[in-house]
């Protein structure tokens, strides 16, 4: 169980396009997912925090019209990097928290973005 | 604010050898605390976890002890396989920021590979 995907699992772009990233949880409801970037050989980055039906929550000195994320049901978010540079080139990562109080983030298995 | 500081890698470690993998962390609230692993080209996994003082976690032969009063969490296994080579992230969860949204603030990771 509190299994987590993400599609698609590689994407290679040009330079100006948008990207769209899906976060499921396909086994339970998240009412709360997150997202991540990860640097090569360094940690996780908290980007933002999205909570089902609302706006999400932006870390300070991520770009909200750049990284637009959307939590339309409670088992899909979806991160679409906007006008997108090779400077955005990173892996992604999404998880999600049931609720009920639970605390605990279940994650997928990342998104590897290339821009070229 | 919280913060959670690992030792740094890479760490190179032969087959059966012991492993220690420190972690202290600095929080507002009383955090719940994690170890996450992360195998080449994955996500995070959740390892272990230990939700208040004393308490250990402990899973596939990898242990932890929540030590308050030293605020650490340091990750240790008696015996480490080829199988365990991967980033290991310490991470803590304050109820006390985020609200019941549960943010998750990570170590840097420390690399570790075991040779045969």
């Amino acid at each position: 169980g509190a299994v987590v995907s993400q599609h698609p699992s590689r994407v290679i772009c040009k330079s100006g396009t948008s990207v769209k990233i899906e976060c499921r949880s396909l086994d339970f409801q998240a009412t709360t997912m997150f997202w991540y970037r990860q640097f090569p050989k360094q940690s996780l980055m908290l980007m933002a925090t999205s909570n089902e039906g609302s706006k999400a929550t932006y870390e300070q000195g991520v770009e909200k019209d750049k990284f637009l994320i959307n939590h339309a049901s409670l088992t899909l978010s979806t991160l679409t990097v906007t006008s997108a540079h090779p400077e955005d080139s990173s892996f992604y990562i999404c998880s999600a928290k049931p609720g009920g109080g639970a605390y605990e983030q279940f994650f997928g298995p990342g998104t590897r973005l290339t821009v070229l | 604010g919280n913060s959670v500081t690992q030792m740094e890698g890479p760490v190179t470690l032969s087959e059966e050898a012991f492993l220690t993998i420190n972690c202290t962390y600095t929080a507002t609230g009383y955090p719940s605390l994690f170890w996450y692993v992360q195998y080449p080209g994955e996500g995070l996994q959740l390892l272990l976890k230990a939700t208040k003082a004393d308490d250990k976690g402990s899973n596939k032969g990898f242990e932890a002890t929540y030590r308050k009063e030293t605020t650490s969490f340091h990750l240790e296994k008696g015996s480490v396989q080829v199988s365990d080579s991967a980033v290991y992230f310490c991470a803590l969860s304050d109820p006390n920021s985020g609200g019941s949204n549960y943010k998750l603030t990570f170590g840097k990771g420390t690399l570790l590979t075991v040779n045969p």
